[in-house]
């Protein structure tokens, strides 16, 4: 299974700030994956991160918002612009290591927004 | 839209207990994933299932997929408190390699 580290761990942000995610893979990856989980719910697929190319993101999420940087096959960064109280959430890079393959996750962003 | 749905959202059970989880898709697919997690935590991986009738089995509890019915279930045998988490499903549609994720289960284990 892959190892992911991802941080910060947790944050505690003001309203209208910003705040970057980092995902660090231990091997390449072809893509990874941008997820929020609201407090006890289910998981939202943000966007799909491709080493080279834009982000493609899925509805209801803009890349204005939720910017994404894939500079190379081990690392990917997400921004969360200018928070609100609704960004509050848990966010999750994940990768897939081959077609049939579960997703292994990072251990999450607990993001708290004041 | 691919549509995921789990039941029930809440279970409480004693130790010792045997019950199943449901997990019901909307879509063709043969891929199918169970996932445990704990409060707090990321998501770890329990099961993998690729086809029809494919079964795994891991200490107690146990996953089975039907594609035709586009059911699977997670069945929890003499369950133990260790056990308490929430467990999530997910199918990755055959047309792309986006997993949807089912609602949860939130199994809580009673002494």
């Amino acid at each position: 299974s892959a190892v992911i580290s991802q941080k910060p761990s947790r944050d505690i942000c003001q309203r209208g700030t910003s705040l970057t995610i980092q995902c660090q893979v231990d091997s390449q990856v072809t893509m990874m994956f941008w997820y929020r989980q609201q407090p006890g719910q289910s998981l939202t697929l943000i966007a799909t991160a491709n080493q080279g190319s834009e982000a493609t993101y899925e509805s209801g999420f803009v890349i204005d918002k939720f910017p994404i940087s894939r500079p190379n096959l081990t690392f990917s960064t997400l921004t969360v612009s200018n928070m609100s109280p609704e960004d509050s959430s848990i966010y999750l890079c994940s990768v897939q290591r081959g077609f049939g393959s579960p997703l292994h996750f990072g251990n999450g962003t607990r993001l708290t927004v004041t | 839209e691919l549509k995921v749905e789990q039941n029930p959202l809440f279970l409480s059970m004693q130790e010792g207990k045997n019950y199943t989880i449901y997990c019901n898709y909307s879509t063709t697919s043969d891929r199918l994933y169970w996932y445990r997690q704990d409060p707090g935590k990321s998501l770890e991986s329990l099961f993998v299932l690729l086809s029809n009738g494919a079964v795994k089995q891991e200490g107690r509890l146990m996953a089975s997929l039907d594609t035709k019915a586009r059911l699977s279930t997670l069945h929890i045998t003499a369950a133990v408190h260790d056990l308490s988490a929430t467990y999530f499903c997910a199918v990755d549609e055959n047309t792309g390699n986006q997993f949807y994720f089912g609602t949860g289960t939130s199994l809580t284990v009673i002494p």
